[in-house]
């Protein structure tokens, strides 16, 4: 299995509402990345998760709250979010060398 | 912090051969990276080359890498309409951080094929 599996693909919620983002893969990767990517513009990064602990928050408002219940999944709870957080989210995961960074088709994110 | 830049728009003939860009400020990046992304759709990882490396050929595909004028490119050879897509170069650092960093991205090359 050499894949990144993102679920749901497509969420709209509203500005009350509290949603999870799934993210899982099964390469034996140890590191895993959330990244946001707004339309024609590059990815950012927003968490990195290194043995399942978080190695890297880039100052990101905690209305996103990310977690990694094992070294195969990944989740990005959401809560209270604006619509100017509407964007396709991307997980990542890697071998902590860091060769060969595989990305998930992403989850994009409507906030009504 | 890294700052990796791209020309926003590359045009070129079917057939022809396309060479797409980059260049970054920080030399103790490690591994360099070519993503591919079609509208809607994720990341696709096309090739990446170690920093102690100067060139890597795979099939249609040819990284370059000049580390004295910190520049990178990606040439496609033979350029075909299933081609056009925005191409990304990114940087890691992976040494740094504990073993885990992220990637920076370019802004993007928009590939336009012209019949």
């Amino acid at each position: 299995d050499t894949e990144v599996t993102q679920t749901p693909k497509h969420l709209v919620m509203g500005m009350t509402n509290k949603k999870s983002l799934k993210c899982e893969q099964h390469m034996g990767h140890r590191a895993m990345y959330w990244y946001k990517q707004k339309a024609k513009k590059p990815p950012e990064l927003m968490f990195v998760y290194s043995y399942e602990k978080l190695s890297i928050n880039e100052s990101v408002p905690s209305r996103f709250s990310p977690e990694c219940p094992n070294s195969s999944l990944l989740n990005l709870h959401l809560h209270a979010l604006q619509p100017e957080d509407s964007a396709l989210y991307l997980c990542a995961s890697s071998p902590t060398g860091g060769r060969g960074y595989t990305f998930g088709s992403g989850t994009r994110l409507t906030v009504v | 912090g890294e700052d990796v830049e791209q020309s926003l728009f590359l045009s070129v003939r079917e057939g022809d051969s396309s060479v797409i860009n980059c260049t970054y400020t920080d030399s103790s990046s490690t591994y360099l990276y070519w993503y591919k992304q079609e509208p809607g759709a994720g990341l696709q990882l096309l090739t990446y080359i170690f920093s102690n490396m100067d060139m890597k050929q795979d099939q249609r595909l040819t990284v370059l890498l000049n580390k004295k004028d910190k520049h990178l490119s990606l040439r496609i050879a033979d350029t075909q309409t299933g081609d056009s897509a925005i191409y990304f170069c990114a940087l890691s650092d992976p040494y740094s951080g504990g073993g885990a960093d992220g990637l920076t991205f370019g802004k993007g090359t928009h590939l336009i094929i012209q019949p």
